[in-house]
């Protein structure tokens, strides 16, 4: 069974530029989410992807777009990044979006540096 | 705004030993609470939940507890190993229909000493 993997590790952007980051979700999961982990702290809910659909999405500027594909795997674009768009980026999947636990099967991440 | 926080940033234990990581919580209508481990380098990797109607939950090697009463969490791991050296975090989900939206508290550092 292949795991949540994520793509590229590592990126450094300027500011004002834009990005797309890159998941397949586990083997049989339906259901993706990204979240931005800053330095230090817990990782923060950006939206979930549920049938090709937003299905939810936390506190983040609409800069902040995403897609899902037939595969169910996933994207995450940023536009005109800002300094503070500095992170980790973490993309999860899940069996169901209908699902109302707390398991989540999280890639490595994306680690995105803004200069 | 409501949050799901720690109370100790970084928790120093003899291996071999028991571990307690706490955590307070404020919304009182989530659903599940959880508990992550995240090595470094690694994304989060799930530990146990438990659902708001329970007070106790067993995994191997690990407990969690919940006091909705004081809105407090806590994972318990037994026998603690140098392995466990991790950041862990608390988190819920607050939406029953929404599915797995997970908010996060700001995690415990746990430092396993051989």
């Amino acid at each position: 069974e292949t795991g949540v993997t994520q793509s590229p590790t590592h990126l450094i952007k300027t500011r004002g530029q834009q990005v797309t980051l890159r998941c397949s979700s586990q083997s049989g999961h339906n259901t993706v989410s990204w979240y931005q982990q800053a330095l230090g702290q817990g990782p923060q809910f950006i939206f979930q992807y549920y049938r090709e659909e937003e299905n939810g999405r936390g506190n983040f500027p609409p800069r902040f777009s995403g897609l899902q594909f037939p595969n169910y795997s996933s994207e995450l674009n940023v536009n005109a990044l800002e300094l503070d768009d500095s992170a980790l980026y973490l993309c999860a999947s899940s069996p169901q979006a209908g699902r109302d636990t707390g398991e989540l099967f999280f890639g490595e991440g994306s680690r995105l540096t803004v200069l | 705004g409501e949050s799901v926080g720690l109370h100790l940033p970084t928790l120093s234990v003899q291996e071999g030993d028991n571990s307690i990581i706490n955590c307070a919580y404020s919304n009182s209508a989530s659903d599940y609470f959880i508990w992550y481990k995240q090595e470094s380098g690694k994304g989060p990797q799930f530990i146990i939940d438990i659902r708001s109607n329970m007070d106790k939950r067993q995994g191997q090697r690990v407990t969690v507890l919940l006091n909705k009463t004081v809105k407090h969490l806590s994972l318990q791991i037994a026998a603690t190993q140098p392995g466990d050296s991790a950041v862990y975090f608390c988190a819920e989900n607050r939406a029953k229909a929404a599915g797995n939206k997970l908010t996060f508290g700001g995690g415990t550092r746990v430092l396993v000493k051989p």
